[in-house]
């Protein structure tokens, strides 16, 4: 199983400040089949990146995706006031999927 | 591609649970379906994943035989039904299909309430 370790657990910042999140699996990530999502409270998850580079469609071009094998980034480059939330990584290529316990980014 | 899910259901411990996920858009049977939940103020948690183009099903430990995945590729339509429900099952429940490049797509959520 691929265990992946979130830093920090909170980042507290302010509107229009960079944000770098981590995400480090315990294992080498097939194909580089990691997700990022943000999450607001009482909604569903949102999917910024997948691939661990690639934005999904609508995302804007201040969130970035970057890293390989162990060691994968979120980049938020000028935060909004709608980025405030809880930032979740996910592996999905292989069984079982698992997630990072989440980074809570916070004003 | 779209996933639409069933709606929202309040069932009591001990009965079950079928949540259905349907697709559109391309492929529906080339690609896997999974099932992830996540409990008020929890993380998200994986439940299992079907592959319908080889109709194989693998499932997270904590819900072997108690989780069952299904996908109907005529009405492309995919299932989980879940057995001998408790009230730490309350959680919503939300299909996620991959896609080519590596590419995902998650269905809206179902919010199951388990309570007598």
């Amino acid at each position: 199983e691929v265990v992946l370790t979130q830093s920090p657990g909170t980042l507290s910042l302010s509107p229009g400040e960079r944000a770098t999140l981590s995400c480090r699996a315990s294992q080498g990530v097939t194909d580089n089949y990691l997700a990022w999502y943000r999450q607001k409270p009482g909604q569903a998850p949102r999917l910024l990146i997948f691939g661990a580079s690639t934005r999904a469609t609508g995302i804007p071009d201040r969130f970035s995706g970057s890293g390989s094998g162990t060691d994968f980034a979120l980049t938020i480059s000028r935060l909004e006031p709608e980025d405030f939330a809880v930032y979740y990584c996910h592996h999905y290529a292989t069984s079982p999927w698992t997630f990072g316990q989440g980074t809570k980014v916070e004003i | 591609v779209q996933l639409v899910q069933s709606g929202a259901a309040v069932k009591r411990p001990g009965s079950s649970i079928k949540v259905s996920c349907k697709a559109s858009g391309d492929s529906f049977g080339t690609y896997t379906l999974g099932w992830v939940r996540q409990a008020p103020g929890q993380g998200l948690e994986w439940v299992g994943r079907f592959i319908p183009f080889i109709g194989v099903a693998d499932y997270a430990q904590q819900f072997q035989g108690r989780v069952t995945l299904t996908a109907d590729t005529a009405t492309t339509t995919a299932y989980m039904e879940m057995s001998s429900l408790r009230s730490d099952d309350t959680a919503v429940y939300y299909c996620v299909r991959t896609g080519s490049g590596g590419s995902l797509f998650w269905g809206q959520g179902t919010l199951v309430t388990v309570s007598s």
